[in-house]
């Protein structure tokens, strides 16, 4: 089974600075079966990238990915108040599992 | 549009077996290509991926659940169900089904039910 390691754990940033979160495999993994979410609070999970790169429907273009192989990036451009929350990245591996990290948060400093 | 909604028991005891419901509309689980998952999250705590069932009725689990594990698809009420038997405290979660991007994401979620395991 591919473990996913997310870091940091936690992420300090002000608003407006450029967030950089990280995602490892433990295994490669194929870049078309890498995603990010973005969890706020009581709600449920929102997809934010797919494919490791690609944006899905609605979401502002300073939020990109990155990264091939057992490596991979979410970044977000400029921070607004909302994206400080929690973020998971999610793989579909040849076991034909899924398996997701264990996420970031992303905290105001 | 798509949406999904999970239903359920909110407490049941250790040893019995959980029943949660997903009800969809907006896309076809006899189309080419469509699956659903379900997807946990125990309080302050990860996702973690349990189960998912495509359009022709194959179906995956996670390896550490697999024997307590069943999902099962009514086409025709537009319906995946999750059962999950000898529930214990540690299953304590909030419980989420989702639609399955073609690439492998989950695209649509539900809002999820929270369910707790107490004596």
């Amino acid at each position: 089974e591919i473990v996913l390691t997310q870091s940091p754990g936690t992420l300090s940033l002000s608003p407006g600075e450029r967030a950089t979160l990280s995602c490892r495999a433990s295994q490669s993994v194929s870049s078309s079966y890498l995603a990010w979410y973005q969890q706020k609070p009581g709600q449920a999970p929102r997809l934010l990238i797919y494919g490791a790169s690609s944006r899905a429907t609605g979401i502002p273009d300073r939020f990109s990915g990155s990264g091939s192989g057992t490596d991979f990036t979410l970044t977000i451009s400029r921070l607004e108040p909302e994206d400080f929350v929690v973020y998971y990245c999610q793989q579909y591996g040849s076991s034909l599992r899924y398996t997701f990290g264990q996420g970031t948060k992303l905290e105001i400093k | 549009q798509i949406t999904l909604k999970e239903s359920g028991p909110t407490l049941v005891k250790p040893t019995q077996t959980l029943t949660l419901t997903c009800t969809f509309s907006g896309f076809s689980l006899s189309t080419s290509g469509v699956a659903v998952g379900w997807i946990r999250q125990p309080p302050g705590k990860a996702l973690e991926w349990l189960a998912l069932i495509y359009w022709d009725d194959d179906k995956r689990y996670s390896p550490s659940l697999k024997s307590r594990l069943t999902i099962t698809k009514d086409t025709s009420k537009n319906q995946v169900v999750l059962t999950m038997t000898n529930m214990d405290p540690v299953d304590t979660a909030t419980y989420y089904c989702a639609h399955r991007h073609p690439l492998n994401a989950f695209d649509f979620w539900g809002q999820g039910t929270m369910v707790t395991v107490s004596s």
